[in-house]
C-alpha cells in the first residue's frame, strides 16, 4: 500500500450527495485502473486511464501522472456505489501488473 | 467481451498440503496475473505470464508456482499451505502491449486448517 496510497480509507454518503476518493503514487505510474468490489468480492471495472479524465454516468476520473495523483468522483451517491474502492497502477508500457491500494471502504445510506 | 472462470471457489486445505488453483479466460489475451488479497487489504502480484510457458515473478512468489499450460489457462500451486491462512486469490488477464486493462476472475477462497 505504500507506493499507491488512497484516501480515504473509509468514507459514508448520504444518498444524492458527491464525493471524491483520491490515489497518490510513488511510482512512475503510466496507466491507473479503478476497481469496485463488491460484497460478493467481485472487481468491477470503472475506468481504465492513461492521462487524463474519463465520465461513465454518475462517475468521472482524472489521472495526472506528472503530480502522480488519480481521483475518482462520486456524483448523486446510491446505495448501490456501496462497497470497496480501489485504485492501482502500472509502471511501464507493457504488460507486468498491477500495484494496487488498499481501498477506500463506501457506505452509502439512505 | 469475454470472462475469467477461477476454480474450485472455494478450496479448504491442511497444514503442509500442496494446493493447486485453476483459471481460464476466454478474452484470447496474451498476459495472465495471479493476485492474493488478504482481508481488508488490496491485491498483491504473486505470478504473470505473458505468453504460454511464460513465468514472471511478482512481489509475493515465495511458497508459490505457476504454470502457464496454454494461453487460456494458468495455474497457481501453493506448495505447502500455512495453517491458519486464509485469503482469496484473484485470476486476470490483458494484453501484453497497448491497452494494458486487466479484467478479473471472480476468486478463490482459501482456508487452511
Amino acid at each position: 500500500g505504500d507506493k499507491v496510497k488512497q484516501s480515504p480509507s473509509a468514507l459514508s454518503l448520504q444518498e444524492g450527495t458527491n464525493s471524491a476518493l483520491r490515489c497518490n503514487f510513488s511510482i512512475a505510474a503510466t496507466t491507473v485502473q479503478w476497481f469496485l468490489q463488491n460484497p460478493r468480492g467481485s472487481l468491477i471495472n470503472l475506468f481504465y486511464l492513461v492521462p487524463g479524465t474519463k465520465e461513465n454516468g454518475r462517475l468521472k476520473s482524472t489521472f495526472n501522472s506528472k503530480e502522480s495523483y488519480s481521483t475518482l468522483h462520486i456524483r448523486d451517491a446510491q446505495l448501490e456505489d456501496s462497497g470497496t474502492y480501489f485504485c492501482a497502477a502500472e509502471a511501464g508500457n507493457y504488460a507486468q501488473g498491477l500495484t494496487f491500494g488498499l481501498g477506500t471502504r463506501v457506505s452509502v445510506f439512505p | 467481451g469475454g470472462i475469467i472462470t477461477q476454480t474450485p471457489k472455494f478450496l479448504i486445505g491442511q497444514e503442509g498440503q500442496k494446493l493447486t488453483l485453476k483459471c481460464q479466460q476466454n478474452f484470447n489475451h496474451d498476459t495472465m496475473y495471479w493476485y492474493r488479497q488478504d482481508s481488508g487489504k488490496g491485491l498483491r502480484l504473486i505470478y504473470y505470464s505473458i505468453t504460454e510457458n511464460d513465468l514472471q515473478k511478482g512481489d509475493l512468489s515465495e511458497g508459490y508456482d505457476a504454470s502457464r499450460e496454454k494461453k487460456s489457462s494458468f495455474s497457481l500451486t501453493v506448495t505447502s499451505a500455512q495453517k491458519n491462512e486464509m485469503a482469496v486469490f484473484l485470476c486476470a488477464s490483458s494484453r501484453t502491449g497497448g491497452a494494458l486493462e486487466q479484467y478479473f476472475g471472480p476468486g478463490t477462497r482459501l482456508t487452511v486448517l
